[in-house]
């Protein structure tokens, strides 16, 4: 039972360089989310899906671009790196509903240098 | 605007020793509170969660209650282990549906043999 899974692991870019986070989901949720963790910071929201083809903003999208063709899908768009996106970047997913946990992938740790 | 704050950490104990961490929030309504838990390397996972006031959530020997009179959910366990070391999570669904947590910024237990 896969779950969340999230690709690469680990990447490190340049500045002004281009990168795609795949996140895939085989648990059927409507539901995904692009959450960043920076330390001592908790997770910020970045963008969220309600379902394919359904997408907006959350806290911290600046600098982000997402989209989402079917259910299992949810790739992250990061278009010109900068420093300040060096981060940790989960993605998540759930059914729906107030009470409803995430199910979280174990992350993409990005370092732009 | 939605918030929830976290106990400072890093906090350290020993082996079979009481554990609290507190945590209080801000929101709209009466949003489900959760705890979750991130071990090294690892994604989130839920711990615990409580959707109504006073619904007590425990698992694993963890405890919160949900506090509306405080706007707490501080958890509790009675007698820690070295394998409850990791970082500890509270966050709030603030009162809406889908998964738009709203985090704290994480607290850090070590726990030593």
């Amino acid at each position: 039972n896969a779950g969340v899974t999230q690709t690469p692991k680990f990447r490190i870019l340049k500045i002004g360089q281009s990168m795609t986070l795949q996140c895939t989901q085989d648990m059927n949720h409507n539901y995904m989310y692009w959450y960043r963790q920076d330390p001592g910071m908790g997770l910020k929201l970045i963008y969220y899906s309600v379902g394919a083809g359904i997408t907006d903003k959350g806290e911290v999208p600046n600098g982000y671009n997402v989209s989402r063709s079917t259910t299992e899908d949810f790739p992250l768009r990061l278009e010109l790196a900068a420093p300040s996106q060096t981060s940790v970047y989960f993605c998540a997913s759930n059914p729906g509903g107030s009470g409803s946990p995430l199910h979280f992938g174990n992350g993409t740790r990005l370092t732009v240098t | 605007g939605n918030s929830v704050t976290q106990m400072e950490g890093p906090v350290t104990l020993s082996e079979e020793a009481f554990l609290t961490i507190n945590c209080t929030y801000t929101a709209t309504g009466y949003p489900s509170l959760f705890w979750y838990v991130q071990y090294p390397g690892e994604g989130l996972q839920l711990l615990l969660k409580a959707t109504k006031a006073d619904d007590k959530g425990s698992n694993k020997g963890f405890e919160a209650t949900y506090r509306k009179e405080t706007t707490s959910f501080h958890l509790e366990k009675g007698s820690v282990q070295v394998s409850d070391s990791a970082v500890y999570f509270c966050a709030h669904a603030g009162g809406t549906s889908y998964g738009k947590l709203t985090f704290g910024q994480g607290t850090i237990l070590t726990v030593h043999p």
